[in-house]
Order: C-alpha cells, then sequence, then structure tokens
C-alpha cells in the first residue's frame, strides 16, 4: 500500500504558465515533505521542501502547499519552463523514522516552448 | 564539487549471474540508501546504513539480496542470483547524517541501470 501517492503519471504545460503538481499522503505522522527533480540518466535532486508547522514554502518559482487536513501537497512551478521538464517526486518523512524517505511514483512535467 | 558516484553506470547481465553495484557516500556522510526505480513502483527504499551500521533493510528481498558497508568510503548492493524482474535502475543517496535527522536532504548519485536478460 503506497503511503505516498502522485496520481498523475504526466503532465503537459506550456512554456510561461504554471505547472501544478499534485501529491497524496496517508500517514499521518508523516512531518516533512521534499520535492526531488529527476532529468534523464540522472540521479534526483533535492528541490525544495516543507515541514508540516507551515502551509507554504516558496524559492523563487517554485512554491509547495500543504493542506494537513486533506494529507496533500503540491509544487506550482510559476512561469513554468522547457527546462523544467523531467520527472518530479514527492517523498515524505517521518520524525520517528529517521531521515528515512517514502516517495511517490513520480509525475513526469513536460513544458512546451 | 561533492557527488554520490555509482559504478557501473550500466550493467547487462544473464539470469542467475552475480551483480554487484558499488556507491561512494559524498565524503564525511554518514547515512547511505539503496533505492530502485522502477516504472510501476517509483523510487523503493531498499536498505537504509547509519554509520555503516544497517539499520533498515526491510525493503529487500533478503533470499537474494544482500547491502554492506566494508568502509565508510564503500557501500555495495549484491544480487546472487539475478533474475528477469531485478532490472531497474538502482540509486544510491548519502546525507550528513546531522543532528536534525529528520530535516536532512539526501544526495542521489546517477543509478545504475541493470538489464537481467
Amino acid at each position: 500500500d503506497q503511503q505516498v501517492k502522485q496520481n498523475s503519471p504526466s503532465l503537459s504545460v506550456q512554456e510561461g504558465r504554471i505547472s501544478i503538481l499534485n501529491c497524496d499522503y496517508t500517514n499521518s505522522m508523516f512531518d516533512y515533505f521534499l520535492w526531488y527533480k529527476k532529468y534523464p540518466a540522472e540521479g534526483p535532486t533535492f528541490l525544495i521542501s516543507i515541514s508540516s508547522i507551515k502551509d507554504k514554502n516558496e524559492d523563487g518559482r517554485f512554491t509547495v502547499f500543504l493542506n494537513k487536513s486533506a494529507k496533500h501537497l503540491s509544487l506550482h512551478i510559476v512561469p513554468s519552463q522547457p527546462g523544467d521538464s523531467a520527472v518530479y517526486f514527492c517523498a515524505a518523512s517521518d520524525n520517528n523514522a529517521g531521515n528515512m524517505l517514502t516517495f511517490g511514483g513520480g509525475t513526469r512535467l513536460m513544458v512546451k516552448p | 564539487d561533492a557527488r554520490v558516484t555509482q559504478t557501473p553506470r550500466h550493467k547487462v547481465t544473464e539470469m542467475g549471474q552475480e551483480v554487484t553495484m558499488r556507491c561512494q557516500p559524498i565524503l564525511g556522510h554518514n547515512t547511505v540508501f539503496w533505492y530502485r526505480q522502477t516504472m510501476m513502483q517509483g523510487l523503493e527504499l531498499l536498505a537504509y546504513f547509519r554509520n555503516r551500521a544497517p539499520l533498515d533493510d526491510s525493503g529487500m528481498p533478503k533470499d537474494r539480496f544482500s547491502a554492506e558497508m566494508p568502509d565508510a568510503t564503500l557501500a555495495t548492493l549484491k544480487i546472487q542470483p539475478s533474475e528477469p524482474r531485478d532490472s531497474a535502475v538502482y540509486f544510491c543517496a548519502s546525507g550528513p547524517g546531522t543532528v536534525a535527522l529528520w530535516r536532512e536532504t539526501q544526495y542521489f548519485g546517477p543509478g545504475t541501470r541493470l538489464l537481467v536478460l
């Protein structure tokens, strides 16, 4: 049973528009959430994170929103650029589990010029 | 530029053969993770080490997989015997193991793409 789910395997967006990637989780013990970005033939790289004490964290074009009551988080990319085309993984951590991360299945984002 | 390195980058082998994948964590990092990426399951955690000691390998098929850290600069993941269903990309990641462990970011290597025929 997947504790972290990304229900959209792919997303296509026009350059300059907003990309919204979604992630749902089931474990109420998760208290730290991260987004990783992965290009082909490379390992995932850390993009942005959010603690459960916040509901929003912004870093340049990237903003992560956390809705704890809905057990839902989303990553907004504004404006989207062709270089953002990659697979995005949502991950969650439980303070009691040390620094183990549980990953979602990933969403492939394609930004069209 | 500190990076996690993994060898080999690609491996093609026949069913039943032994496969060994190697990982060099970032110098000074004391947590190491092995993940497997498949189309169906995304990124699955296979094993987790802290200070070279295995903390969690519940995600690993015990009958054929083994993970070790012979020293602080080398982590290995071995499959014996390999099967076609083991075909996947295997990632190693390391982390600094700071006090606030739950906030830690993991740094991934480029992965080993394994194909078992």
